[in-house]
């Protein structure tokens, strides 16, 4: 056990709708990191969140974004679907966003019909 | 060329053996993870280092900087050690991944 929940655990989508997926890291986590793993691929690192501003994004376009709540709750809001968009898409916790040990939840996967 | 190289990509082994999954990259970095992903999905950190060596029951770390190498490795390996071991490497505020280690250990 992590201490890090996300939801929901599996949805279904259609191309062109919007989703937000969520997470609730470890209390005292100040930094949430959010990554996209496509089927039998490693993850991709999306962005991340340290006090509640995005300090670091990876290649990913805009309507890929994100938001985390001073309760250390955090979302990944995504628009426009497309099918290349379905993954697994994980969040990581972490105390420090330079060298603090990740704690991951076990995912939301995605599929985008 | 991928940022993050592992290898071997597929390894295979007989319950007991030692094990290594090396991990090398080209860029500068603040920390280095090793991860483990079984099936399923779930991923849980086993180790991250910024320099030296770090131990954790059957499961050694090394990371050497100036080189930009470091090697996971399993002492005593079971079956239940099955699953993908994979390098991430922070760098600024960014995380590049490894494509992974698929281990398969057999009884």
């Amino acid at each position: 056990e992590t201490g890090v929940t996300q939801s929901p655990t599996h949805l279904i989508k259609t191309r062109g709708q919007q989703v937000t997926l969520r997470c609730s890291s470890q209390s005292g986590h100040n930094t949430v990191s959010w990554y996209q793993q496509a089927l039998g691929q490693g993850p991709q690192f999306i962005f991340q969140y340290y006090r509640e501003e995005e300090n670091g994004r990876g290649n990913f376009p805009p309507r890929f974004s994100g938001l985390q709540f001073p309760n250390y709750s955090s979302e990944l809001n995504v628009n426009a679907l497309e099918l290349d968009d379905s993954a697994l898409y994980l969040c990581a916790s972490s105390w420090d966003y330079g060298t603090g040990e990740l704690f991951f939840g076990e995912g939301s996967r995605l599929t985008v019909l | 060329k991928n940022e993050v190289e592992q290898s071997p990509q597929n390894l295979t082994a007989q319950e007991g053996e030692f094990i290594t999954i090396n991990c090398s990259y080209s860029v500068g970095i603040s920390a280095l993870h090793w991860l483990q992903q079984h099936p399923g999905g779930g991923i849980v950190s086993l180790f991250m280092l910024s320099s030296g060596k770090k131990k954790h029951g059957r499961l050694i770390a090394t990371i050497n900087i100036q080189e930009k190498h470091s090697s996971l490795h399993i002492t005593a390996s079971h079956p239940r050690d099955s699953a993908v071991y994979i390098c991430a490497v922070r760098s600024n505020n960014d995380m590049r991944f490894g494509a992974g280690t698929r281990l398969t250990v057999k009884p």
